[in-house]
């Protein structure tokens, strides 16, 4: 069974620019789950899609943007980079919900460095 | 609000020797707490979680957490290290009450760091 797949895993990009990355789930699971992770905050909450609908959302500025496919797959857009946007952007799935005792299962990462 | 903190950036011990990476959390009503490994350049994989029941929990690769609900902890534990152990290990946590804390609340994370 394919685990997450996250593309691309590397990329650069230059401040003011636009990113958009990708997450392929498990097959069969319904909820994607993004976060960023960087050396001093460590792993932040995006925001978590389920059939296609935003379910929750993180403290993240509206420059933080994603979507969720009708087969699950999901991307998020980060428009009108700063450097401090450089940082791994985990995607993970579950099969129902993100919530009570559902396991995350996490792709390997996007690392995004904006120069 | 929900957090969990994991007072060592790092831990080192030696190849053998029993391991304890700790973790406390903070939640208004009662936790799912989890454990999350994470090994260079990949993303983070589940050892373990709790929910409810036995308070020592067993997971993959010989790693067991022991759930203490007075001092709010969920230390991870392993009998005898491996040098293959050596990652980054996270806590995390759910606050099995509140509808809005869906989402799963990391801790900072400990390098543990296993020599031979």
């Amino acid at each position: 069974k394919a685990g997450v797949t996250q593309t691309p895993r590397y990329l650069i990009k230059t401040r003011g620019q636009q990113v958009t990355l990708s997450c392929s789930p498990i097959s069969g699971h319904r909820s994607v789950s993004w976060y960023q992770q960087t050396p001093g905050q460590g792993l932040q909450f995006l925001f978590e899609y389920f059939s296609e609908t935003q379910r929750n959302k993180g403290n993240f500025p509206g420059r933080f943007s994603g979507r969720q496919f009708s087969n699950s797959r999901s991307e998020m857009n980060v428009s009108t980079l700063e450097l401090g946007d450089s940082a791994l952007y985990l995607c993970a799935s579950s099969l129902g919900e993100s919530s009570g005792a559902n396991v995350l299962t996490f792709g390997a990462g996007s690392r995004l460095t904006v120069l | 609000a929900q957090s969990v903190a994991q007072p060592e950036d790092q831990v080192n011990v030696a190849e053998g020797n029993p391991l304890t990476v700790k973790c406390t959390y903070s939640v208004s009503g009662n936790p799912y707490l989890f454990w999350y490994v994470q090994y260079p350049n990949r993303g983070l994989q589940f050892l373990l979680k709790y929910i409810t029941g036995d308070n020592l929990v067993k997971g993959s690769y010989g790693f067991e957490a022991e759930f203490n609900k007075s001092q709010t902890s969920f230390h991870l534990k392993k009998p005898s290290a491996l040098v293959s152990d050596s990652a980054l290990y996270f806590c995390a946590v759910r606050d099995r009450s509140s509808g809005s804390a869906r989402q799963l609340t990391f801790g900072s994370g400990t390098q543990l760091t296993v020599l031979p």
